[in-house]
């Protein structure tokens, strides 16, 4: 199956400092990735659409000025927390859409940020 | 507005047993649903697809079943193991944009030796 890695898989930081999260689909191309947050014992909650050679597609209520995203290639996405914060930690999953019928995705191993 | 609900938050059963999981969904028709797995520190990973014209789909010791007369998704997983503990979710296309996908809160199962 299709894998997509994310690096680094942990991360520590201060507050206010900047850290970014990489995402890379390793076997295949996808011109669309997608980017999620999830807090303990929740869902994933959807942070936007990362599409190669265009802007990114925000949900409502993420800050796009916060959280840069960047798709400069066909196999890799990366996340930017910017000037983060203690309530900006959290567990970021990236997953890579397939060009299949059933928009099967493959989702990374995930990266835990704690921001002290 | 388009919801998908996974009502068990946790559910517990004894090794060897059958597992059965629910998901729900309201306010929409979804061409397919999606059952992922998560391990704890980890993400989900796909495990089936099934259609809304199928009624049942297997992979393994993996069932799927689709009614959309009762817009409700089954999945059971037989002879469980203590392996099988993982959280389950239920996804489904979003009916906003072709290629995202909703999730389920998910229900973390426990298989007990």
């Amino acid at each position: 199956g299709a894998v997509v890695s994310q690096h680094p898989s942990r991360v520590i930081c201060k507050s206010g400092t900047s850290v970014k999260i990489e995402c890379r689909s390793l076997d295949f191309q996808a011109t669309t990735m997608f980017w999620y947050r999830q807090f303990p014992k929740q869902s994933l909650m959807l942070m936007a659409t990362s599409n190669e050679g265009s802007k990114a597609t925000y949900e409502q209520g993420v800050e796009k000025d916060k959280f840069l995203i960047n798709h400069a290639s066909l196999t890799l996405s990366t996340l930017t927390v910017t000037s983060a914060h203690p309530e900006d930690s959290s567990f970021y999953i990236c997953s890579a859409l397939t060009s299949g019928e059933f928009n099967e995705q493959f989702f990374g191993p995930g990266t835990r940020l704690t921001v002290l | 507005s388009q919801k998908i609900e996974q009502n068990s938050e946790a559910l517990n059963i004894q090794e060897g047993k059958t597992a059965t999981l629910t998901c729900n969904y309201t306010n929409y028709s979804p061409a397919y649903l999606q059952w992922y797995r998560q391990d704890p520190g980890r993400g989900p990973v796909f495990l089936l697809l099934i259609r809304e014209n199928e009624k049942e789909k297997r992979k393994e010791r993996l069932k799927v079943t689709f009614d959309t007369t009762l817009k409700q998704s089954l999945f059971h997983i037989t002879a469980s193991q203590p392996a099988d503990s993982a959280t389950y979710l239920c996804a489904s296309k979003s009916y906003s944009s072709a290629s995202k996908i909703i999730f389920g809160s998910g229900t973390r199962l426990s298989i007990r030796p």
